[in-house]
C-alpha cells in the first residue's frame, strides 16, 4: 500500500509570494491533517479536513488555507509568504476525523523556504 | 507556558542502555497519549498510544501515562543505533477544542554503538 506523498519536497519562494502543497493521503483514509514544523515551536496544527469538509482549525492567520478534493488529496495554500512561514509541512492522513482516536500516518513533508 | 513541555535535548547513549523520556502538561482535559518517533528528513510514525492513565508494554518500549502528575513517560529498553531518532509526545482531548492534537518539541536521541 502506498504511503502518504507530498510534493513538491522542497520549495523556494520570496517574501510576498504564494505557495501551494499537495497531498496525496493513502488510498481509503478520508481524513487529512496539515502540520507546520519548526525547531523553534515543533510541530503545530493547521487544519484538518475530513470528506472535503473542514472540521478543525489551528491558530494561524488566513493566509494559511486548505481544501480537499472528492477523491480525498488536499491541498494547502498559503498566500503572502513571510520569512517566518520557513518551515517543514506535513501532511497526515487517518481513516476517520480526530486525530486522537485514529492513527495518523505522515508524508515526508514539504520543506520551504522563504528569502 | 506550553500546554505540553518536552526537554528537546539531546539525549546520547551507549548502545543497551535503558532510555527514559518525558513529557508534562497542564490541561486536564487530555485523554489521548501518543509517542511519535521521526527519523531525519522522514514524517512522525506512530510508536505507542495510551487512552487515559496507566502502562502500556510494546517490545522494548513501555508507554505510561500519570494524569494525576500531568505526566507521561516512554521508556526504550536495550537501545539500538537504530532507535535514534526524534521522540514527540502528543495528546489530545475529546471535546471541542481539545479534539486536536497537541504536540511537544520533541527529544533528540543519539544511541552510539
Amino acid at each position: 500500500k502506498a504511503g502518504v506523498t507530498q510534493t513538491p519536497r522542497y520549495l523556494i519562494k520570496t517574501r510576498g509570494q504564494q505557495v501551494t502543497l499537495s497531498c496525496s493521503p493513502i488510498s481509503g483514509h478520508r481524513s487529512v491533517s496539515w502540520y507546520q514544523q519548526t525547531p523553534g515551536q515543533g510541530l503545530q496544527f493547521l487544519f484538518e479536513y475530513f470528506s472535503e469538509t473542514q472540521r478543525n482549525k489551528g491558530n494561524f492567520p488566513g493566509r494559511f488555507s486548505g481544501r480537499q478534493f472528492s477523491n480525498s488529496r488536499s491541498e494547502m495554500n498559503v498566500s503572502t509568504l513571510e520569512l517566518g512561514d520557513s518551515a517543514l509541512y506535513l501532511c497526515a492522513s487517518s481513516l476517520g476525523s480526530w486525530a486522537g482516536y485514529n492513527e495518523q500516518f505522515f508524508g515526508p513533508g514539504t520543506r520551504l523556504t522563504v528569502l | 507556558q506550553k500546554e505540553v513541555e518536552q526537554d528537546p535535548g539531546p539525549l546520547s547513549v551507549p548502545e543497551g542502555a535503558i532510555v527514559s523520556l518525558n513529557c508534562t502538561y497542564s490541561n486536564s482535559a487530555f485523554q489521548y497519549f501518543m509517542w511519535y518517533r521521526q527519523y531525519s528528513r522522514k514524517g512522525p510514525e506512530l510508536l505507542m498510544y495510551t487512552y487515559s492513565s496507566g502502562n502500556k508494554e510494546d517490545g522494548r518500549f513501555t508507554a505510561q501515562v500519570d494524569k494525576s502528575s500531568k505526566y507521561i513517560s516512554l521508556f526504550i529498553r536495550d537501545s539500538q543505533p537504530s532507535d535514534s531518532a526524534t521522540y514527540l509526545c502528543a495528546m489530545a482531548g475529546s471535546a471541542g477544542n481539545n479534539r486536536k492534537l497537541i504536540w511537544g518539541l520533541g527529544t533528540s536521541l543519539a544511541v552510539n554503538p
